[in-house]
């Protein structure tokens, strides 16, 4: 099966903790995205990734960190400085051509005890 | 920065009736325009993208136009069924940019009861 993968689907850790995201796909895509999304609210970006050992902040990166050392990987750390972490993080990708759109993962719920 | 508005936030019909969501975007210069369709606690799924030439799609008893000069597009879903029932978000893709970045709007949440 190709797709994107999100691991783990609910997530809960403690107040002051770093903890990783996960985010793999298997569809050859050069480009790879992180969102947040809160109740009642859009998708914001974080992070994105157009190639391996390349990525640059989006709208809300403060808090969080990112690494691609591989075409089909693209985790997520969420550190203890993000003040409110507790939220549904997605990943998508995109291949480098048509169509153009952006597949998405099945999202990781995150919540801060 | 553009920014994307979606009216209405929530909309409750009974089963069959046709139905109108819209999108607003602030910035006209728009490389092209998706409706996704996200269920409860999942990822998104694309339903129609509309490139910026373009003035309409349709996929089924899904059909969206987009008015690029004015700002807007509208989702029209003919018929509607319960197994309809989700949140729809619009999201545009910038012009002039090679990165392929959204802003996607707040989305509309959709109920539709038998």
């Amino acid at each position: 099966d190709g797709g994107i993968t999100q691991s783990p689907k609910y997530l809960f850790r403690k107040e002051g903790q770093n903890v990783t995201l996960s985010c793999e796909q298997n569809l050859n895509h050069d480009a790879m995205y992180w969102y947040r999304q809160d109740p009642g609210q859009g998708l914001r970006l974080i992070y994105y990734s157009q190639i391996v050992n390349d990525f640059q902040k989006g709208d809300i990166a403060e808090g969080y960190s990112v690494s691609r050392e591989k075409k089909e990987s693209f985790p997520l750390t969420v550190t203890s400085a993000q003040k409110n972490p507790t939220a549904f993080y997605l990943c998508a990708s995109r291949p480098g051509g048509s169509p153009d759109t952006q597949y998405f993962g099945p999202g990781t719920r995150l919540t801060v005890l | 920065k553009q920014e994307v508005t979606q009216i209405p936030a929530a909309l409750s019909v009974p089963e069959g009736e046709n139905l109108v969501l819209n999108c607003s975007f602030t910035d006209s210069a728009i490389y092209n325009l998706q409706w996704f369709r996200q269920d409860p606690g999942k990822g998104l799924t694309s339903l129609l993208l509309i490139q910026s030439s373009q003035r309409e799609q349709t996929s089924g008893r899904l059909n969206a136009s987009l008015d690029k000069s004015s700002g807007r597009s509208t989702l029209y879903i003919a018929a509607s069924q319960p197994g309809d029932s989700a949140t729809y978000l619009c999201a545009v893709r910038q012009g002039g940019s090679t990165l392929g970045r959204l802003y996607f709007g707040r989305g509309t949440q959709l109920t539709v009861w038998p």
